[in-house]
């Protein structure tokens, strides 16, 4: 039973454009969301944050939306850059899960 | 502040060994918990290891075990180790003063093949 689903396993946007990456959850029990990015060979390394309480935190090109009614994160960064090439996960913690992370999208920024 | 460091980085094995992984914390950091990533279940979480005792525990085996030391560095051990056991070993640390929210940092991970 998947607790998350990040249903496009890639995405492919222009460089300057808008990228919006997304996730949706059944846990209902979740009450923190996380995006990591992860670039090869590396381990995932923590972007931004949300807690339960708001629906809306922003840090530099980077905004994560959270619609609870809906089970619902996203994430969008602009502008997009081709530096921001990588694998995103997006992450829950809450009830009794330690940290439960979908299976990723592969974000490509072309220049 | 060094980051999360975990070693050995490659480790090849063959099916029936075990193996034993390491990871040290952010400094400061108490909280170590372990992860497996694998091209067909994404992330999964192992365990995790607050003030030397498990505090969380994954739906993995009993064959996957793990430890904390007084310093905070962690091992993780797998016995008798299967050809599904090949994967990305993570390790993440956190202050884990917040049990729920605390920000995980990840180590570049131990990436094992199991011949």
């Amino acid at each position: 039973d998947q607790q998350v689903k990040q249903n496009s396993p890639s995405l492919s946007v222009q460089e300057g454009r808008i990228s919006i990456l997304n996730c949706d959850y059944t846990n209902s029990m979740f009450d923190y969301f996380l995006w990591y990015k992860k670039y090869p060979a590396e381990g995932p390394t923590f972007l931004i944050s949300i807690s339960s309480i708001k629906d809306k935190n922003e840090d530099g090109r980077f905004t994560v939306f959270l619609n609870k009614s809906a089970k619902h994160l996203s994430l969008h960064i602009v502008p997009s850059q081709p530096g921001d090439s990588a694998v995103y996960f997006c992450a829950f913690q809450g009830g009794s899960e330690k940290l439960v992370f979908g299976k990723g999208t592969k974000l490509t920024v072309n220049p | 502040k060094a980051g999360v460091t975990q070693t050995p980085r490659y480790l090849i094995k063959t099916r029936g060994q075990q193996v034993t992984l390491s990871c040290s914390p952010i400094s400061g950091h108490r909280s170590v918990s372990w992860y497996q990533q694998t091209p067909g279940q994404g992330l999964q979480f192992l365990f995790e290891y607050f003030s030397e005792t498990q505090r969380n525990k994954g739906n993995f085996p009993g064959r996957f075990s793990g430890r904390q030391f007084s310093n905070s560095r962690s091992e993780m051990n797998v016995s008798t180790l299967e050809l599904g056991d090949s994967a990305l070993y993570l390790c993440a640390s956190s202050s884990g003063e917040l049990a729920g929210t605390d920000t995980q940092y990840f180590g570049p991970g131990t990436r094992l093949t199991v011949l």
